[in-house]
């Protein structure tokens, strides 16, 4: 069975800090993992995705994760926060032929 | 393109009513999930359409749930009788296939007091 594990549920950084979310995942068969960012009253956007191809996946607003498999991590890292990332942040796995199962999500606070 | 829409936005209703939500996939998209989220916990898997039919409803809560998808298209889930437990937001998702990415809606925001 596949699940996702995000340490900690609260994360607080100041702006132009280093941004590091950590997700750890179980899975029988090579996953597909994913992060997800929800904004205050709005619904989930996709920030990035691992599908098997390269291990460091860049996404939109300059978030990247690496996919470590000694690890089974796929930590969730931006060099210099900006106010504007303050949101909820779900990393979520997928085995082929599976449903998709999220982490209970980390809130990230950015302080000025 | 229009994104995944869902309707209401929130909703509160006595225990014991019926609430039914609604999801509008993205245009072309046979593939609809629907999730929930109770009280800050993680976003739970309730089922999966592929068009018409129910390809997984292994995340279904109990039978007071009903989905349906008639003709392919929008998709309901209506809570009948609804339970204080039942609150929470509820997520719909659509993908070209099983295999692709999951475009979110906005979620329903349901109170059950």
């Amino acid at each position: 069975a596949q699940s996702v594990t995000q340490l900690g549920s609260h994360v607080s950084v100041s702006e132009g800090a280093l941004v590091l979310l950590r997700c750890n995942y179980s899975s029988s068969v090579p996953p597909y993992l994913f992060w997800y960012v929800q904004y205050p009253n709005q619904g989930l956007q996709l920030l990035l995705k691992y599908t098997s191809a390269a291990t460091l996946v860049k996404g939109i607003n300059g978030f990247e994760a690496e996919f470590k498999k000694s690890e089974t991590s796929f930590h969730l890292t931006k060099p210099s926060a900006h106010m504007s990332d303050a949101a909820e942040y779900f990393c979520a796995v997928r085995s082929p032929y599976e449903d998709m199962r999220f982490g209970a999500g980390t809130r990230l606070t950015v302080k000025p | 393109e229009a994104g995944v829409t869902q309707f209401p936005s929130h909703s509160v209703i006595e225990k014991g009513q019926t609430v039914t939500l609604r999801c509008d996939p993205i245009s072309g998209h046979d593939n609809l999930y629907w999730y929930r989220r109770v009280m800050g916990k993680e976003i739970k898997f309730l089922l999966h359409f592929v068009k018409e039919s129910k390809q997984d409803e292994s995340g279904m809560p109990n039978n007071r749930f009903l989905a349906e998808r008639t003709g392919g298209t929008y998709s309901t889930l209506k809570v009948q009788p609804a339970e204080l437990e039942d609150s929470g937001v509820y997520f719909c998702a659509s993908s070209q296939s099983h295999q692709e990415t999951q475009y979110f809606g906005p979620g329903t925001r349901l109170l059950v007091l």
